[in-house]
């Protein structure tokens, strides 16, 4: 079945400094995947998008970086801030639905 | 900016109770689900409803679930028979209707339910 997994369940960065989330998928049809991010408390929240007819796309501060060969795709986030630290998903849209993975806690240190 | 309401937040219950989710999606938006996700687990999809029916369920929306848009506004989600595996935050999400299926979705802040 489809599965959207990630590299790292926590990832720790110091503030100012340039963050990387990994995901992978298995599903090759996907052809939608977004990246969300979740505070506590809080439900996820729309970051970023991209198509696979797209290798990289680039939001305010936020990259996404599309590879279709190995059916990986990664979250850059530049000048990481202490309001970063949240729960990272990886999502794919498959069949008319989001397909998420497991989740990478960010956590910034002053 | 427009966003999707759930109440209540927290849901306490009983094991074998009836429970009622509700959802108030984004005014304009035609395609409307429900995901939980249990305490550090990922998010799971349970079911996508478009049209007044329901477009697609997974395997964990079994019989003791069931989906309902009363009126113009509001989507709920039923527990008939609340077991204690139950408990997870349910997140509501909605999108307006496009043309293809890769629309983002805006989820709402959730409800917590814990059964006991």
């Amino acid at each position: 079945g489809e599965s959207v997994g990630l590299h790292l369940p926590t990832l720790s960065v110091q503030e100012g400094d340039n963050s990387i989330i990994n995901c992978a998928y298995s599903n090759s049809a996907s052809d939608y995947f977004i990246w969300y991010k979740q505070e506590s408390g809080k439900g996820p929240q729309f970051i970023i998008d991209i198509r696979s007819n797209m290798d990289k796309r680039q939001g305010q501060r936020v990259t996404v970086l599309l590879n279709k060969t190995v059916k990986h795709l990664s979250l850059q986030i530049a000048a990481t801030q202490p309001g970063d630290s949240a729960v990272y998903f990886c999502a794919s849209a498959w069949g008319g639905k989001l397909i998420f993975g497991q989740g990478t806690e960010l956590s910034v240190k002053p | 900016e427009p966003e999707v309401t759930q109440t209540p937040s927290h849901q306490v219950t009983q094991m074998g109770q009836e429970v009622i989710l509700r959802c108030v999606p984004i005014s304009n938006h035609l395609y409307f689900y429900w995901y939980r996700q249990i305490l550090g687990q990922k998010v799971e999809f349970l079911v996508s409803f478009y049209n007044n029916e329901i477009s697609e369920k997974s395997e964990i929306f079994d019989d003791q679930f069931s989906v309902e848009r009363p009126d113009g506004s509001n989507f709920t989600l039923k527990i008939r028979s609340t077991k204690l595996e139950d408990s997870a935050m349910y997140f509501c999400a909605s999108r307006r209707q496009g043309a293809s299926t890769n629309e983002k979705l805006f989820f709402g802040s959730g409800t917590q339910l814990s059964v006991l």
